[in-house]
This record gives C-alpha cells, structure tokens and sequence, in this order.
C-alpha cells in the first residue's frame, strides 16, 4: 500500500512571511496525483492544490506552489505571503492513477500550521 | 451548487450502543467516499461507492461497521456496537466519476464527530 509522511507536526510562520510543508511519499507506481488539503477547526476539507505525477511542471494556486521531486518521491508545499486564514492542518495525499483504487486517497498525519500575526 | 452534506455535526453515545451517521452527496456526484478521521491521524477510506455498488469497503470493520447506498444518492454509515476506539470524525466525500486518467476532485463534508464513552 502506498504511504504517505508528513514530518512535521507542527510549523508556524510569521503573517506574509513564507513557509514550506514536507511532504514525502512511497509508491512503485509510475502514474497518480498528489495533493495539498486544507482543513480548518470547522474541519471542512478543502483542496488547495494537486500535481499530477506526469508532468514535470510544478502546480502552482495563487499563493501555494509546489515542489514536485518525483525521483525523490517529495512533494512539498509553499505558502508565500501567509495571511491569518491559512492557519489549518495541512495534508497531502496520494492517489493512484488507475485501477479500482483510482478514487482512494491516502492522507499523512498532517502538520498543523499556525500564522503569527 | 450545494456541498456534501452530514448530519449529525456531532454524537457521544455510550459503548456497546449503535449510531448513524447520513451523508448528501453533491448532486449528480456517482461517486461516494466514507472516510475515518482518528485524531492526530489523517482520514482513512472505510468505503467507496459507485452508484449504490460497493467499489472498495476492505478497511471497513465489517462485523460493527456497515454502510448502504440506496438510490445511488444519499448514504447511511452505521456502528454496532460502538467501541471507544471508535471516537473519531467521520468524513464523506464525494466525486463526479470513479474511472480517473483524470484528478476527478473529492469535495468534502463538514463530518461528524463521534465520541464513545
């Protein structure tokens, strides 16, 4: 089964300072997705950016980028001007391409980012 | 266009006891996803449904736990007997289509948090 880790428990940043969320993963799947999900105390989860493993060009929301190493299998997140409202757990997630495990996400443990104002 | 919805927000019920928990998935979504949220963990698939099929229910414990999908809409998910490892939020998801060479996204619910004393 695919494995997803978030080595970070918790980070905080500074409010419009920039901070980066680890995230590394283990598959021997040449083909899936990668995402970043939000999800606030109200613990609604949102999706906050995806990469698909087949293109090289780092995805890229606004504020929020990635850093796609697919040989290194990590996928790290960037936060750049970080506002008030970006204070949530932060997960990533796998999920394969295809097969009846196509829809399945695979979480990490999260890392809870607090913003300093 | 209206979310996922769940309700209850919240349950405590006492050890040994059932409970349910209902999901409205977003109109015209095939796909439909119930998810275990331990705390301090990510969300891990219990099942997965498309239509009213079952498509994936191998994490679910299924001599307490089981969930329907009548009509292909609505879902229920139900515990009994409930055990204190069971306290947790309860997450359904849900997506437009289960075949992916696409990143088909999971639209999230506000979840239920059930607490068993």
């Amino acid at each position: 089964a695919q494995t997803v880790t978030q080595s970070q428990p918790e980070m905080s940043v500074q409010e419009a300072e920039t901070v980066t969320l680890s995230c590394t993963y283990d598959t021997s799947e040449s083909d899936y997705y990668l995402f970043w999900y939000k999800q606030p105390p109200s613990r609604q989860m949102i999706l906050v950016i995806r990469q698909e493993a087949y293109k090289q060009q780092n995805a890229t929301e606004n504020r929020f980028s990635v850093n796609f190493q697919k040989a290194a299998k990590s996928f790290s997140l960037k936060i750049s001007d970080s506002q008030l409202g970006d204070a949530a757990m932060y997960f990533c997630a796998y999920r394969s391409a295809f097969g009846n495990g196509a829809n399945n996400l695979f979480f990490g443990t999260g890392t809870r980012l607090t913003v300093i104002p | 266009e209206a979310g996922v919805a769940q309700s209850p927000r919240y349950k405590i019920i006492e050890k040994r006891q059932s409970v349910a928990f209902w999901c409205n998935p977003i109109s015209g979504h095939a796909t439909l996803y119930w998810y275990q949220q331990i705390l301090g963990q990510g969300p891990k698939l219990l099942i997965q449904f498309q239509n009213n099929g079952v498509v994936d229910d191998s994490q679910l414990p299924k001599d307490r736990f089981s969930a329907e999908r009548l009509k292909g809409v609505d879902s229920t998910l139900k515990i009994q007997p409930a055990k204190l490892e069971d306290s947790a939020v309860y997450l359904c998801a849900s997506s437009s289509s289960r075949l992916s060479t696409s990143s088909y996204e999971q639209y999230f619910g506000p979840g239920t948090r059930l607490t068993v004393t």
